[in-house]
């Protein structure tokens, strides 16, 4: 399969622990976007890599969080001290250099107890 | 700043009746409009795609027409069925390479 991979699909945690979660894009897809979804809503933007440059980052990304994408290949995503707030599904997209369409990952449903 | 809604936030239909769902959107400074389905849990997956420069696309029993001077979008899915069930999200770029800007989604049950 070709498609967006994200790990782990499930991840529970206790408030204040830190968490990473793993994107990997489809191949050759220069453009990474993370997306934060809470229930019944729909997804928000988080941030977005042009290769390894990180080129724009939401207010809702608070300092306590942190996005890399080393090479312009797979990203991740660390939240430090995590809080009960940051319980959601969070998604990543991949798209190509010449379109825009963007493809997404099953995503990573996070809950802070 | 653009904001999207999409109304109703639910609809149920009976098997075999047309689906008619609504987006609008506040910034007609579009590059495109992208329509998804989401099922419970899961991640979204790409329906249509409709450029600022189409009035609308089509695929099997989806079409989904673009109005920018009026901004809005809407979504039509022939002869509904129960597998048709899910929550249907659309979504604005401003331009190319840019972020996805979504609505809050319109959770369909389409009843046999």
């Amino acid at each position: 399969d070709t498609g967006v991979s994200q790990n782990p699909r499930h991840k529970i945690t206790k408030r204040g622990q830190n968490v990473t979660f793993r994107c990997d894009p489809i191949s050759e897809h220069n453009r990474l976007y993370w997306y934060r979804q809470t229930l019944g809503q729909g997804p928000e933007f988080l941030t977005y890599f042009q290769n390894e440059a990180q080129l724009e980052k939401s207010r809702l990304l608070s300092d306590r969080f942190s996005a890399e994408r080393p090479k312009g290949s797979f990203s991740t995503l660390e939240i430090q001290r995590t809080e009960q707030g940051d319980s959601a599904m969070y998604l990543c997209a991949s798209s190509p250099q010449d379109r825009v369409e963007q493809y997404f990952g099953p995503g990573t449903r996070l809950t802070v107890t | 700043k653009q904001e999207v809604t999409q109304i109703p936030a639910a609809l149920s239909v009976p098997e075999g009746e047309n689906l008619v769902l609504n987006c609008s959107f506040t910034d007609s400074a579009i590059y495109n409009l992208q329509w998804f389905r989401q099922d419970p849990g899961k991640g979204l997956t790409s329906l249509l795609l409709i450029q600022s420069s189409q009035r609308e696309q089509t695929s099997g029993r989806l079409n989904a027409s673009l109005d920018k001077s009026s901004g809005r979008s809407t979504l039509y899915i022939a002869a509904s069925q129960p597998g048709d069930s899910a929550t249907y999200l659309c979504a604005v770029i401003r331009a190319a390479g840019n972020k996805l800007t979504f609505g809050g989604g319109t959770r369909v049950l389409v009843k046999p």
